[in-house]
């Protein structure tokens, strides 16, 4: 157990709909990090934020934004979702912005869009 | 433009010998490598990482290998246990870059 925890475990939509991620990092850490994972792709890093403030951005699409909260939690909205949204969306934490490359990450949001 | 690359989706290893996972890279400014595990329904797990000013770091049964001419690592799992069946994801990074850079992975079967 990672001790981050990502919510729901899966999530089936239609096109064109909006769903919210939800992801609670370890306790204490202050960086948190969006995946995309597609059926033949590695991760794709989307979007980092560090107590509370957007630090980068990787290929994410203007349809999807994301927020990190004061108690740490971050939410990834997807919306507007088209059928190639279908994949495995992981959040990772890490305690310190400059060793990010240590992260722990959740077991994932299964997202299906039909 | 896939800046990390591993080119063998999969690899089968009997148990007890010893597991090789490659990884090649095209970004020459990359100065921090690492191995991430994955088994199904689970998120990936940090293994082992390594350094450009290293070329071997070790870690019980598993060693990362480095080669900066050639712009390639390796790990090396000596001996391959069941447990070791999983996905390995070889990744990369700039110190003090914000973002990692993932390769697709590779998935290693232990045979019995």
């Amino acid at each position: 157990d990672s001790g981050v925890t990502q919510t729901p475990k899966h999530l089936i939509t239609a096109t064109g709909q909006r769903v919210t991620l939800r992801c609670s990092p370890r306790s204490g850490d202050l960086s948190v990090y969006w995946y995309q994972q597609s059926l033949d792709q590695g991760l794709q890093f989307l979007i980092q934020y560090y107590n509370g403030e957007e630090r980068a951005k990787g290929n994410i699409l203007e349809r999807f934004s994301a927020q990190q909260f004061p108690d740490l939690h971050s939410e990834l909205n997807l919306s507007s979702l088209e059928l190639g949204d279908s994949a495995l969306y992981f959040c990772a934490s890490s305690a310190r912005w400059d060793r990010e490359y240590e992260q722990y990450f959740g077991p994932g949001t299964r997202l299906t869009v039909t | 433009d896939q800046q990390v690359k591993q080119n063998s989706p999969s690899l089968s290893v009997q148990e007890g010998r010893i597991s090789i996972l490659n990884c090649d890279y095209t970004n020459s400014m990359f100065d921090y490598f690492l191995w991430y595990k994955k088994y199904p329904a689970e998120g990936p797990t940090f293994l082992i990482s390594i350094s450009s000013i290293k070329d071997k770091n070790e870690d019980g049964r598993f060693t990362v290998f480095l080669n900066k001419s050639a712009k390639h690592l390796s790990l090396h799992i000596v001996p391959s246990q069941p447990g070791d069946s999983a996905v390995y994801f070889c990744a990369a990074t700039r110190a003090r870059d914000d973002k990692i850079i993932f390769g697709k992975g590779t998935r290693l079967h232990i045979l019995p």
